[in-house]
């Protein structure tokens, strides 16, 4: 089992869907759990923190079911500006090497 | 700000020759590390540093060597270069293990 897996993409869905991202990791003993966002070309841009309560920052939720070891992004009212690569990252309880990047899901907005 | 800035953008090398890709943050951040993206493998950290005079191996550590003289500086060198290590290559900071990281803009380096 690979230590972090997503969704295959790409997700193509129309402006002002809600789309949702899963990611689930290997590693019980993660601690520290993210979203990045991948542009075309570009580098990764931290997106947002998963928090065990879960956490929203305006159109995006992020949850985190640490039973399932399962992570969720939750876009609503999609917009075409939206569209990238989500990656999931997982850390493990010690150590700076241990940030495990999933290999990311694409996302295609569309008029 | 610059953030993390990364130089050269865009890199060609001959198989055999050595190069190093720079990797500066003026943000005072302790960590830095390297990462390489290829394409269906995600990123991989290669070097990774936790203060100036402390560095260690990732997950890709062959082929590549690197040191922390400076906090603000994490120098990634190929010692000779071979087609395999063709590939983006992203240096990040974050200021502790915990923090999310920030991202240099890239160096594209194909080995031919």
């Amino acid at each position: 089992r690979k230590e972090v897996e997503q969704d295959p993409g790409p997700f193509n869905v129309p402006e002002g869907a809600t789309v949702a991202f899963n990611c689930t990791y290997s590693n019980s003993a993660s601690q520290s759990f993210f979203w990045y966002r991948q542009d075309c070309r570009k580098e990764p841009k931290l997106l947002m923190s998963v928090y065990s309560s879960g956490n929203e920052d305006g159109r995006f939720t992020a949850q985190l079911n640490r039973a399932s070891q399962y992570i969720s992004l939750l876009i609503r009212d999609s917009k075409l500006s939206d569209s990238a690569t989500y990656l999931c990252v997982v850390k493990a309880n010690s150590g700076y090497s241990t940030l495990t990047f999933g290999k990311g899901t694409m996302l295609l907005v569309s008029p | 700000n610059a953030g993390v800035t990364q130089t050269p953008k865009f890199q060609v090398l001959k198989t055999g020759q050595s190069m190093t890709l720079q990797c500066a943050q003026d943000m005072n951040h302790e960590y830095m590390s390297w990462y390489r993206q290829d394409p269906g493998m995600g990123l991989r950290l290669i070097h990774y540093s936790v203060g100036a005079g402390i560095t260690d191996q990732g997950e890709v550590p062959n082929g590549y060597n690197v040191s922390r003289s400076t906090t603000e500086d994490f120098p990634l060198r190929l010692l000779s270069a071979a087609p395999s290590q063709t590939s983006v290559y992203f240096c990040a900071s974050s200021p502790s293990e915990d923090y999310g990281y920030t991202f240099g803009s890239g160096t594209r380096l194909t080995v031919v």
